[in-house]
């Protein structure tokens, strides 16, 4: 069974830009949760999603936003990019997302110029 | 224990040692627990996890150990070797409307000499 996949595995942005993350989750894996991780604030959450639909959110500002498609697959855009975005930003599945472990993709490793 | 910034905790073994990780958390609440590897270059990987209502679990050559009383959790590696050199994550759930996110600790850097 195939893991969880995300695309781009890099990205080289400017300030103001706006960016789309990609990620597929395992096969089956309906919950879908976004972490960003960053050698000063270690791994924060994001959101959630759920049958298309946002469950939780985390403590980042509006310009962060995700989505998430009818098969599971889910985007996360980030717009207006500053200097402090460039992280690694993770996706992970699990089959129900409530009290269940996540299985974590590669990351995307974003860098704002 | 807990850092800031680029400072992890760092743990350095013999290969073959055994290891031991310790997480502290803070929420009461929670009542299921992770531990996570992150090698470089690749996102986190499940090692084992543990519910509120345990106070141990063992998987292959890992064993977790809660204790609710004191709010800490450790991570045991038997036959430490050098593709456990990694960093380790302990993570929680907590319970209601916070069960969805995963908070994770610092990490820690485990590091096995040959």
């Amino acid at each position: 069974k195939a893991g969880v996949t995300q695309t781009p595995r890099y990205l080289i942005k400017t300030r103001g830009q706006q960016v789309t993350l990609s990620c597929s989750p395992i096969s089956g894996h309906r919950s879908v949760s976004w972490y960003q991780q960053t050698p000063g604030q270690g791994l924060q959450f994001l959101f959630e999603y759920f049958s298309e639909t946002q469950r939780n959110k985390g403590n980042f500002p509006g310009r962060f936003s995700g989505r998430q498609f009818s098969n599971s697959r889910s985007e996360m855009n980030v717009s207006t990019l500053e200097l402090g975005d460039s992280a690694l930003y993770l996706c992970a599945s699990s089959r129900q997302g409530a009290n269940q472990k996540l299985f974590f993709g590669s990351g995307t490793q974003l860098s704002v110029l | 224990g807990e850092s800031v910034g680029l400072h992890l905790p760092t743990l350095s073994v013999q290969e073959g040692d055994n290891s031991i990780i310790n997480c502290a958390y803070s929420n009461s609440a929670s009542d299921y627990f992770i531990w996570y590897k992150q090698e470089s270059g690749k996102g986190p990987q499940f090692i084992i996890d543990i519910r509120s209502n345990m106070d141990k679990r063992q998987g292959q050559r890992v064993t977790v150990l809660l204790n609710k009383t004191v709010k800490h959790l450790s991570l045991q590696i038997a036959a430490t070797q050098p593709g456990d050199s990694a960093v380790y994550f302990c993570a929680e759930i907590g319970s209601g409307g916070s069960n969805y996110k995963l908070t994770f600790g610092k990490g820690t850097l485990l590091t096995v000499n040959p």
